[in-house]
Formats: structure tokens, C-alpha cells, sequence
């Protein structure tokens, strides 16, 4: 079968670093994806992940290990801004996203 | 106009009326999609239209009826609608094939209540 998890909710200073995980199982993969949405906006893409490793972007970095069915998502020097949930999805063998039900993150002065 | 536009932004409805939702890409995109959001679930795949042709039902109701009559243009017809099917309903558009599908661009979204 398909799945994937991520926790419900994550706080973080102001300033410092958080990673979000992420983990899935699934028999056909096509990459990793992580969305950022802000309450009561529409999810805007992040990242996108097919080979092991680490992307950097900016202030925010994606990981992978298709090995262990395992992603995280590393934000770094948090800003208030960064409020806001994190959708993990990967792809699977139909090119179909299959969702994670997201991450709220709540950034503290 | 840029990016995808959904429309009403917010819709109160009785089991027993008729309405549509309304969504529309200026992105050139080929693929279209309806998603359903509700509260600490996962998005929700309804429906995909690749080049008008509809390519997924996930075993969606057939209160809900979805409608593409260009590659631009998206609608979600209601009628006879259940409580629970009150939710944050997301349209989004992508390049379509293979992983290009992966990067999509979501509307703002429909507040749906059913009364």
C-alpha cells in the first residue's frame, strides 16, 4: 500500500532552525515534493526531490534517502513569515501526488 | 491576469440547491486539477483533466460533477450536497506529464459550506 506522515504541528524560534520530516511507503516513486501554505492561501511549491541527497534553496533545504522512504525539510534563520503548514507529497508510479495531511508550523518571537 | 483564479472565494449552500465552481489558468498549462482540503486531512485528488480529456475519478460522488471545456477553463458542478462535504475545494493546473505534473499551481480555493 501507499502512505505518508508527517507531524501535525512544530514550533520553532524566531531566528533558528527547524526540520520538518517526512516519511512514506510506497512500491513506485517518482519524487519527493514539499508546498508551503499559509492560512487561508493556496499551496505554492517548494522543492522537488528525485535523487538522494540534499537541494538548497535559499534559506530552505529538502533532503531525500529513497532508501529509507524518508524526506526532511530544513528551514533555516526562521523568519515570522515562515508561519504556515508544510505539505510533503510524493509521486507515485501514475505520476499521481499523494499527500501528507501537512505540517503547522508556528514560528515564536 | 496571471496564475490560476477560483471563483466564488466563498459559497453557502443547501442540500438541495444547484452551483458550480469556477476556475481558470493563464499559466498555458495542460493539466487541470480539482482537489478537496478539509481540516488535518490530506489534499484530496477529485478529478484530472489532461488536454480537456478528464484521466482520473477517485471515486468521487456523482453530486459532483467537473466540467473542462478548454485547457483553460475548469468548473465543479454541485448539486445535492452533504454536510460533510463542506470543505476547502482547490483547483490547480501543471505541465502535465511525467514529474512536471508535480509542480502545481493552486487557486486560492472555494470556502464550501453546505447548510
Amino acid at each position: 500500500g501507499q502512505n505518508i506522515d508527517q507531524p501535525t504541528e512544530m514550533t520553532a524560534t524566531e531566528g533558528a532552525i527547524v526540520q520538518i520530516n517526512c516519511t512514506y511507503q510506497t512500491s513506485g516513486f517518482n519524487g519527493l515534493f514539499w508546498y508551503q501554505q499559509h492560512a487561508g492561501e493556496a499551496p505554492t511549491f517548494l522543492s522537488y526531490n528525485v535523487l538522494d541527497g540534499l537541494e538548497e534553496k535559499g534559506r530552505f533545504s529538502s533532503f531525500l534517502s529513497r532508501s529509507k522512504g524518508y524526506s526532511y525539510l530544513l528551514l533555516k534563520e526562521l523568519q515570522m513569515k515562515d508561519s504556515a503548514s508544510y505539505l510533503c507529497a510524493f509521486m507515485d508510479s501514475n505520476y499521481q501526488l499523494i499527500w501528507g495531511a501537512g505540517t503547522k508550523l508556528i514560528i515564536k518571537p | 491576469e496571471t496564475g490560476v483564479t477560483q471563483t466564488p472565494r466563498h459559497l453557502v449552500m443547501g442540500m438541495t440547491n444547484k452551483k458550480s465552481l469556477k476556475c481558470e489558468q493563464h499559466l498555458g498549462h495542460n493539466a487541470m486539477y480539482w482537489y478537496k482540503q478539509s481540516a488535518k486531512k490530506p489534499l484530496e485528488l477529485m478529478f484530472v483533466y489532461n488536454f480537456k480529456e478528464q484521466t482520473e475519478n477517485n471515486s468521487v460522488p456523482s453530486r459532483f460533477s467537473p466540467e473542462c471545456p478548454n485547457s483553460s477553463h475548469l468548473f465543479l458542478h454541485l448539486h445535492t450536497l452533504q454536510p460533510e462535504d463542506s470543505a476547502l475545494y482547490l483547483c490547480a493546473s501543471s505541465q502535465g506529464e511525467g514529474h512536471g505534473a508535480g509542480e502545481a499551481f493552486f487557486g486560492q480555493g472555494t470556502r464550501l459550506t453546505v447548510v
